[in-house]
């Protein structure tokens, strides 16, 4: 049962364009979210997180929204780069999960020189 | 300083056999978490080890076992091995859940 969903398997985006990574939850009951990018043979890097006392939080190019009535957060990164190409999943706990994060099944950006 | 550390990069074994991965934590984390990742399935959460304790365990079949020494060095043993447990491994530790982890880079076990 994949509690945390992410939907589209690949996004392909124009340099300098905004990219829009899209995440879906089930269980109300997550409030904290986090999102790592990952490059071919490396494992996951942090990239920034949301807690659900807030709806936006923002670091440099990126910018995570949360609409936790549509249990729906988002990663918007711009200006695109074509660095910025790997597979980004998005990743939530609960206070009763402690340090158990459950996490999606990754998209797969590609950005375009 | 060091990041999360996890050998051997790379393994292949036989069906039936058991294998051992090993991951070495950041300096002062305590908790270490291991992770499948699998195409289609995402990071899948096999087991938490906190200060030598199980805190937290996924949905696998007991041939998915772990420990963790009194250094945070964490061993993941997975005996009688399937054609199914080929996958990424991801070790991962952390100072506290707010921060989020800090993976290593993976062992790939494919069984053959």
């Amino acid at each position: 049962d994949q509690q945390v969903k992410q939907n589209s398997p690949s996004l392909s985006v124009q340099e300098g364009r905004i990219s829009i990574l899209n995440c879906d939850y089930t269980n109300s009951m997550f409030d904290y979210f986090l999102w790592y990018k990952k490059y071919p043979a490396e494992g996951p890097t942090f990239l920034i997180s949301i807690s659900s006392i807030k709806d936006k939080n923002e670091d440099g190019r990126f910018t995570v929204f949360l609409n936790k009535s549509a249990k729906h957060l988002s990663l918007h990164i711009v200006p695109s780069q074509p660095g910025d190409s790997a597979v980004y999943f998005c990743a939530a706990s609960a206070l009763y999960t402690g340090n158990q994060f459950y996490f999606g099944t990754g998209t797969s950006l590609t950005v375009i020189p | 300083k060091a990041g999360v550390t996890q050998t051997p990069r790379y393994l292949i074994k036989t069906r039936g056999q058991q294998v051992t991965l090993s991951c070495s934590p950041i300096s002062g984390h305590r908790s270490v978490s291991w992770y499948q990742q699998t195409p289609g399935q995402g990071l899948q959460f096999l087991f938490e080890y906190f200060s030598e304790t199980q805190r937290n365990k996924g949905n696998f079949p007991g041939r998915f076992s772990g420990r963790q020494f009194s250094n945070s060095r964490s061993e993941m043993n997975v005996s009688t091995l399937e054609l199914g447990d080929s996958a990424l491994y991801l070790c991962a530790s952390s100072l506290d859940n707010l921060h989020g982890y800090t993976f290593g880079s993976g062992t790939r076990l494919t069984v053959v």
